[in-house]
Formats: C-alpha cells, structure tokens, sequence
C-alpha cells in the first residue's frame, strides 16, 4: 500500500528555521516525483516545487524559489522542506503528494500526505 | 488570482447534476491534461479525476471530467451529501514552468 507520511504540527517564531519531512512507502520511492504544496488558512492550493528522490533534480514555482529548499534522502525514502527563516506568513499547511507520469503532457499528484501544519508566531 | 479560473462556489441538491467549470490557456489546459482533486473539510486533497475524464480506482462513476481547448469541467451526478467538499482544477502550465491551481470551488448540497 502506498502512503505518504509527514511530520507532526510545527510551531515556531519568526526568525527561526525548520525542515519538516514526507517518508514515502509502499512503492518505488526514487522512481517517481515528489511535490509540496501549500495551503494558507482558508485559502486555495499553491504548488511550490518538486524533486526526483532518483538524482535530486528539483524544480521551484517562481513564488517559492530562494524562499524555501526542497530535498530528499533516498537512504531513508524521505523528502524535506525546509526554512532558513522563518515569517509569520509562512503559517500554512503544506502537503507533499507523489507525482506519476504518465506521458510528457500528462502527470497527476496520486497519493497526498496527511500534512505538516506549520504555525509561525511570535 | 488564480491561473486556472473557477467559480468560487456551486450549490445543488440530492440527486441533481452540478457542473464545476475550469478557464485557463494555451500555455496550460489547452497543452497538459487536467487533473480534478477533491478536499473535504479538514483533510489532505484527493485525486478524483486525471487526464482530462480518468477515475482513479474507488471513484464513483457519478463523477467525470472533460476537457474542451482550453477549458475543463467536473460534472457530479446523483449529488449526495458526502460531495460537500471543495474541489480544484489543475494542470502544468509551460509558460510558469510549473504546476498551476484554480482558486477552487465550494460545493454546498442543500
């Protein structure tokens, strides 16, 4: 059974760092990508990145790059996201999901984890 | 403002069909597939439509998608209570080089 298992609910203030994690299992965790999105309180789904565990290669939405840094650590089947410094607008739920690919024009998020609330307060 | 544009909300009633609509451009809809997801309140987001008109296994039949230029529509047939949910379109878009979401739609079954 696949799942995506994140780390528990985070608080922290501004200023501070912070890397919260995805552990994939159930399938092949460095043959598929891995993205993380965003959701801030009562808003929509923002998508901030993705990493192939396989080679790292990792791709950034515009709004997100230099803001956070996605990684993975394929001994441990894990993806990170992570915070050098933290900003009360930071505050959000952020889901990692598995990407499957199945054609250049056609790829979907299949299995979501269960999300990391990150809360930023002084 | 979202790339991918949808109708905030979408109200039905038991048994009726609601349609959920999805605007966006050559640069997304109208070259990637879209993708359907479902949340209910206080979960993580579900796939519920891929490639334009998939279901994922244990997707009901009373959900479809499809995809027209540069538009996409979720349709929910049979509405039940359990359909109140909010639902995003989504798809890649070549020219942000990345994944684009509509604003999502609240679906309230009076």
């Amino acid at each position: 059974e696949v799942q995506m298992v994140q780390s528990g609910a985070e608080v922290k203030k501004p200023g501070e760092s912070l890397k919260i994690s995805c552990k994939g299992s159930g399938y092949s965790f460095t043959s598929y990508w891995i993205g993380w999105v965003r959701q801030m309180p009562g808003k929509g789904l923002e998508w901030m990145g993705i990493i192939y565990p396989g080679d790292s290669d990792t791709r950034y939405s515009p709004s997100f790059q230099g803001q956070v840094t996605i990684s993975a650590d394929k001994s441990i089947s894990t993806a990170f996201l992570q915070w050098s410094s933290l900003k009360a607008s930071d505050t959000a739920m952020y889901y990692c999901a598995r990407r499957v690919v199945v054609t250049s024009t056609a790829y979907f998020f299949d299995y979501w984890g269960q999300g990391t609330l990150v809360t930023v307060s002084s | 403002q979202s790339v991918l544009t949808q109708p905030p909300s979408a109200s039905g009633t038991p048994g009726q069909r609601v349609t959920i609509s999805c605007s966006g451009s050559s640069s997304n809809i109208g070259r990637h597939t879209v993708n359907w997801y479902q949340q209910l309140p206080g979960t993580a987001p579900k796939l519920l439509i891929y490639s334009n008109n998939q279901r994922p296994s244990g997707v009901p039949d009373r959900f479809s998608g499809s995809r027209s230029g540069t538009s996409a529509s979720l349709a929910i047939s049979g509405l039940q209570s359990e359909d109140e949910a909010d639902y995003y379109c989504a798809a890649w878009d070549d020219s942000l080089n990345g994944l684009v979401f509509g604003g999502g739609t609240k679906l309230t079954v009076l």
